[in-house]
């Protein structure tokens, strides 16, 4: 049972924008840096944004990570066919003293 | 170029043990802890413990803190994650992941893990 909270599925029009939000705590989210992943159809998860906001090379800045107190949210503007996928935020957590990850959300594009 | 080569799919019978490995190339395999991940059929992300490959220090999460042991091999650029006393849970999509930055920046291509009797 993760510890951080996605909503299952999100989705919207060619071109609109989403927002994931990862719920947590003040031992995860409120005390450390989230990422986010993103993990098309049977793939290995990429890694899509680090210490909440900053993208690896390659990524688009379509993707886009934010933070406020214990939650976190991934927007991606722009949505195309090709970012149907599940996403996943992650972090540590000090209570736990593990990595976790959340519950995971279904972009859709319609 | 930097990537996570994992071992073939394996099938084991509960109870049994399985030894999985991910040979690293394309940076310094010293330098980044690995971390170990697994995902059920049709579940999400679970972590399972990371490995520091200098000096071989280990985390592991508490549900496999009995079972679960997680070595490198400096050598040959490889982290291996043994997981004993299978059950029909274990069976999933191991992963190896590269820690970096906070994040998890390569991944391997995944194992399959299945048991079965």
């Amino acid at each position: 049972q993760s510890v951080l909270t996605q909503p299952p599925s999100v989705s919207a029009a060619p071109g609109q924008k989403v927002t994931i939000s990862c719920s947590g705590s003040s031992s995860n989210i409120g005390d450390n840096y989230v990422s986010w992943y993103q993990q098309l159809p049977g793939t290995a998860p990429k890694f899509l944004i680090y210490e909440d906001k900053k993208r690896p090379s390659g990524i688009p800045d379509r993707f886009s990570g934010s933070k406020s107190g214990t939650s976190a949210t991934l927007g991606i503007t722009g949505l195309q066919t090709g970012d149907e996928a599940d996403y996943y935020c992650g972090t540590w957590d000090n209570s736990l003293n593990a990595h976790v990850f959340g519950t995971g959300t279904k972009v859709t594009v319609l | 170029q930097v990537q996570l080569v994992q071992s073939g799919a394996e099938v084991r019978k509960p109870g049994a043990s399985v030894r999985l490995s991910c040979e690293a190339s394309g940076y310094t395999f010293g330098n980044y802890y690995m971390h170990w991940i697994r995902q059920a059929p049709g579940h999400g992300l679970e972590w399972m413990g990371l490995v520091n490959p200098s000096g071989g220090g280990t985390s592991y999460a508490a549900k496999f803190d009995d079972r679960i042991t997680m070595t490198t091999d400096r050598s040959t650029r490889t982290a291996y994650m043994e997981l004993r006393s299978l059950r029909s849970e274990d069976t999933a999509l191991y992963y190896c992941a590269r820690k970096k930055s906070d994040g998890f920046d390569i991944w391997g291509q995944g194992t399959v893990v299945t048991v079965s009797p």
